[in-house]
Order: structure tokens, then sequence, then C-alpha cells
């Protein structure tokens, strides 16, 4: 089983749209869960960092976490066309110093 | 502010040359770097990483090295390229909650 699975899509809204992603996990000793976004052809930047089960809030970006499930999303509202990247999710085990990555997904925002 | 600088921004190269890829990292110390490959349909892989000058961790056994001879300065090398080193090669370094800030990345092709 992989540490970290992620839908690659692609997934398709159109502008306005509520987007929902998904990734989940194997191993109940990951702590910290981050979500990232990639442009074509440039490196990923950090959207979001939670570490607690539950919901965070940054403007029109949500990342819940439910570690019970293992299972962690990243909402964004409002959607626009400047959305359009792939969405990395990933997860960080205490006490390590890496990263695991899912394999992103890629959307596209129509408008 | 830290920023991170990776070049080239892309490179072709013929099959069995010599490789090398430098990253900085300017107004952090004593940083933790890696270096990532992202293959189509792979997700990013974590090549390498380093917790301080001369203390290289190898995540996957291939024909690639890596040193740090300074502390905010990361190289990629390889002596003889092959086809499968083809990729987009990321540098990153990360804060101290182990988050990831990413270099804008150097797209290899071996020819």
């Amino acid at each position: 089983q992989k540490e970290v699975e992620q839908d690659p899509g692609p997934l398709s809204v159109p502008e306005g749209a509520i987007v929902s992603l998904n990734c989940t996990y194997s191993n109940s000793a990951f702590q910290y869960f981050m979500w990232y976004r990639q442009y074509s052809r440039k490196g990923p930047e950090l959207l979001m960092y939670t570490y607690s089960s539950g919901n965070k809030e940054d403007g029109r970006f949500t990342a819940q976490v439910d570690k019970s499930s293992k299972y962690i999303s990243l909402f964004i509202r409002d959607s626009q066309p400047s959305d359009s990247a792939t969405y990395l999710c990933a997860i960080r085990q205490g006490g390590s110093e890496k990263l695991v990555f899912g394999k992103g997904t890629k959307l596209t925002v129509n408008p | 502010s830290q920023t991170i600088h990776q070049w080239p921004a892309t490179l072709v190269q013929p099959v069995g040359s010599p490789l090398s890829l430098e990253c900085t990292v300017e107004g952090t110390s004593n940083p933790n770097l890696y270096w990532y490959r992202q293959a189509a349909g792979r997700g990013l892989q974590l090549l390498f990483y380093s917790v301080g000058i001369g203390q290289i961790s190898s995540e996957v056994p291939q024909n690639l090295s890596a040193s740090r001879p300074q502390d905010r300065q990361f190289i990629l090398s390889s002596k003889k390229l092959l086809l499968s080193d083809s990729g987009f090669y990321l540098c990153a370094w990360s804060g101290v909650l182990r988050e990831a800030f990413f270099g804008q990345g150097t797209r290899l092709t071996v020819v």
C-alpha cells in the first residue's frame, strides 16, 4: 500500500465552482499535512500547512484533516481560472526530516 | 526574507556526459536542503537531503550524487548521465516546521 494516495484527475470545473481535492494516507504516525500548488514548469509553492484534525481556512482555501480516517482535503471556493494548476498533498511523520508527496491532481478552471 | 536560487532552468545533455546542478539559499542559516526529481506520472521523488555541511542522506541508489560544500549551497552531480535521468529537478529548503520551499526547477533532457 502506498504511503499517500491522490487521485491524479484531471479535474475540470467551471469558474466559481467549489473544488474538492483529496488524499488518503496509510500510516497513522503522520502528523503534519501540507498542500502545494504547482503551475506548469514551475516549482511547487506551499498553500496550506496544518497538523491537527479539523479545518484551517485561508481566504478561498480550506484544508481539512481527518486523522481517524487518514484523509485530508483541500477545498477551493469561488474557483478562478488562475487556480488552474496541479495540487499536491504532502505529509510528514513526527521526528522525520522528509515529506511524502502525493502524485498531484491536475485542476482546470474554465472561464 | 528567504529566497532559493536554482540554475539552469533548462538543460539538454548527451548520454554519458557529466552533470552539475547548483542551488543556493539566502536569508536563512543552517537550513535542511533537499533534491527532488519529478517525472511525468510519478510525483515528487526525494533524491537527497542534507541537515548540515557535508551531511548527505541518499534516498534512491542511482548514478547521482549530492554535496553540500557550504551552509547554503547544495549541488547535484553525475559523472555519466543516463537517458533515465531526464526529468524535472527541484531543490528545496525547509523551515522549522519542515515544510518545503522549492526553487523553480531545472528541466533536464538527456539525449
